[in-house]
């Protein structure tokens, strides 16, 4: 089974700028879950779709935000782009999702840099 | 406020010793706790599961116990090898909410 990829791996971008992510899970799976890494905040969760509708929200500014679409891959945007918005931005995906003890399944994730 | 401390920020242990990792937790009650491994440039990847009524739960030279009484949690790598030099993230489940990491320590085993 293919793992969850996400693209692009890398990106740069301005400040002021969007940006959209891109998150397949694996096969099967109905959970998509967006964290967001960096190395002082460590993994902060961003939200989490399950078959298409937003199941829980994390504590980032509007201008994240998500959706999963009916083959479940799902994207996330950023809109006017701040410096602190550089990070790994990692998806995850579980069958099941929140609550249900299961194993998260990471992608490598893409790593924003904002200048 | 809900809180998860992983008391090491990086751990250093000689090859072949028990690298012994501590999770601690405030204002949860959390039905599950997992471990996960981080490789730097790349996504967490699942270890353990410990279920709250759980006391301890092995996997080949790894091994997770739950304390629930002191909310906390202890990860063992026995015979630690440097292929172990990873960060391990600590995770808990309450409810349906979210899976909520803590910030990782960062263990090198030398060899």
């Amino acid at each position: 089974k293919a793992g969850v990829t996400q693209t692009p791996r890398y990106l740069i971008k301005t400040r002021g700028q969007q940006v959209t992510l891109s998150c397949s899970p694996i096969s099967g799976h109905r959970s998509v879950s967006w964290y967001q890494q960096t190395p002082g905040q460590g993994l902060q969760f961003l939200f989490e779709y399950f078959s298409e509708t937003q199941r829980n929200k994390g504590n980032f500014p509007g201008r994240f935000s998500g959706r999963q679409f009916s083959n479940s891959r799902s994207e996330m945007n950023v809109s006017t782009l701040e410096l602190g918005d550089s990070a790994l931005y990692l998806c995850a995906s579980s069958w099941g999702g929140s609550g249900a003890g299961e194993t998260q399944y990471f992608g490598p994730g893409t790593r924003l840099l904002v200048l | 406020s809900q809180k998860i401390e992983q008391n090491s920020e990086a751990l250093n242990i000689q090859e072949g010793k028990t690298a012994t990792l501590t999770c601690n937790y405030t204002n949860y009650s959390p039905a599950y706790l997992q471990w996960y491994r981080q490789d730097p440039g790349r996504g967490p990847v699942f270890l353990l599961l410990i279920r709250e009524n759980e006391k301890e739960k092995r996997k080949e030279r790894l091994k997770v116990t739950f304390d629930t009484t002191l909310k906390q949690s202890l990860f063992h790598i026995t015979a630690s090898q440097p292929a172990d030099s990873a960060t391990y993230l600590c995770a808990l489940e309450v409810g349906n909410e979210k899976l909520t990491f803590g910030t990782g320590t960062r263990l090198t085993i030398i060899p």
